[in-house]
């Protein structure tokens, strides 16, 4: 079964680092996310890409975080500068139709100290 | 903006006891409902979702919700629990309007006794 891949599974950075998560979708699909739960809290949203452009942004997402597709096979979410608060599990998630149901990687891990 | 809660934040069951968890949604237009489930350790993965038809929607391993849109509520039942479906169980909805925007709630953890 097609699946979504994450690396690495688990990142530690000192605090003001870049970080680079990287995530290959199911290869059909068309529509990327990504995702993010502090430990014992809820998943939120981050972001939704689609036709190589950002659809849909939340909150969190501000100048600190930008996605990329840079080739036909790889989305990357980079954390230009990462804050104590950035420590969290990252998601991505893909999916073939918009609102459809999302496939999630088993996610990245990141801690920053 | 669209909000998904979650009222029951742990709950713990003996082994064949019933199961409802509560989904109660803000948004009043047209949603798309789904149930995740992530397993201790695992990924989040699809139990079940509503996009429109039967409100009553059957899922993987035995679990169903029904929608119920003058309560803007999708609870989650399954009849009789097992010690493997232990896990947290997130229910999730889509704006049908804002396509590219799928919305959590906080999770509920069920610990099941054996």
């Amino acid at each position: 079964e097609p699946e979504v891949t994450q690396t690495p599974s688990h990142q530690v950075t000192q605090m003001g680092q870049e970080v680079i998560l990287r995530c290959v979708p199911i290869s059909n699909h068309l529509y990327f996310y990504w995702y993010r739960q502090i430990l014992g809290q809820k998943v939120e949203f981050l972001v939704s890409f689609y036709n190589n452009e950002i659809s849909e942004k939340s909150e969190i997402f501000d100048d600190q975080f930008s996605v990329e597709r840079p080739d036909g096979s790889n989305f990357t979410l980079k954390i230009r500068s990462t804050k104590l608060e950035d420590s969290a599990m990252y998601f991505c998630a893909s999916s073939d139709i918009p609102s459809g149901e999302l496939f999630f990687g088993e996610g990245s891990r990141l801690t920053v100290l | 903006a669209q909000s998904v809660s979650q009222h029951n934040h742990h709950v713990i069951l003996s082994e064949a006891a019933s199961l409802e968890l509560g989904c109660n949604y803000s948004y009043g237009g047209t949603v798309n409902l789904f149930w995740y489930v992530q397993y201790p350790g695992q990924h989040l993965q699809l139990l079940l979702k509503y996009f429109s038809g039967d409100p009553l929607v059957k899922g993987i391993k035995g679990f169903e919700a029904e929608f119920i849109k003058s309560k803007f509520s999708f609870n989650l039942r399954k009849p009789s629990v097992q010690w493997s479906d232990t896990a947290e169980y997130f229910c999730a909805v889509n704006d049908v309007s804002s396509a590219s925007k799928i919305i959590f709630g906080s999770g509920t953890r069920l610990s099941i006794r054996p």
